[in-house]
């Protein structure tokens, strides 16, 4: 069974810096592209950043790109997003997502999502 | 980017009804659209990829159609667990994947 748990949502100040991790389960990071998808409060879904199956390439909205690091640890088997230089307009809950199909980003639709954890960036 | 709008933002039906759902795209994303479904404090769900397609273990009541720049999504007979947020995803111009701004389908 394939599982997504996220991790590493706090509250930050404005500046801040945090690092979300997703544990998963159920099959390998290196069969499927990830990506990280954002739900701000009120709001629809954003696609944030994706990884393809191999490490590399790597992709992010224009909205976080030079701030968000994406990246994954093969040997736990978990996802990570680097967020630095935090906005109150980053403030949301963050899911991971695997691609439907292969380990190429533009795979591009999202079939097993985690619960989600919550970043809230204030001062 | 893409701009994908969706109508209705809410539509309130009674369970049995036939819900219509519309996604807009501002170009042409092909074939390449997908619909999601969202329940609060859950993860979202893919129920219809390539316009048409459905997801894995999604009921038949669940379909998909359209290209270009005009997408619908029917649910032909409303259960009780369909209530939830509708969201619309294209991945043909990208980065970004862009979703839409989501459609409430709601208890009348």
């Amino acid at each position: 069974e394939v599982q997504l748990v996220e991790s590493g949502g706090d509250f930050v100040q404005p500046g801040g810096s945090l690092r979300l991790s997703c544990a998963v389960s159920g099959f390998t990071v290196t069969t499927y592209a990830m990506n990280w998808v954002r739900q701000a409060p009120g709001k629809g879904l954003e696609w944030v950043s994706g990884i393809s199956g191999h490490g590399d390439p790597t992709f992010y909205a224009d909205s976080v790109k030079g701030r968000f690091t994406i990246s994954r640890d093969i040997s736990k088997n978990t996802l990570y997003l680097q967020m630095n230089s935090l906005r109150r307009e980053d403030t949301a809950i963050y899911y991971c997502a695997k691609t439907f199909q292969g380990v190429a980003v533009s795979g591009g639709y999202f079939d097993n999502w985690g619960q989600g954890t919550r970043v809230t960036v204030s001062s | 980017e893409i701009v994908l709008t969706q109508s209705p933002a809410t539509l309130s039906l009674s369970p049995g009804e036939r819900a219509t759902l519309s996604c807009r795209a501002s170009q042409s994303v092909s074939h390449y659209l997908a619909w999601y479904q969202h329940k609060p404090g859950q993860a979202p769900r893919l129920l219809i990829y390539d316009a048409s397609y459905r997801a894995p273990g999604v009921p038949d009541r669940f379909s998909g159609s359209g290209s270009g720049t005009d997408f619908t999504l029917t649910i032909s007979s409303l259960e009780p667990e369909d209530f939830a947020v509708y969201y619309c995803q294209q991945r043909n111009h990208w980065p970004p994947f862009t979703f839409g701004p989501g459609t409430k389908v709601d208890i009348k």
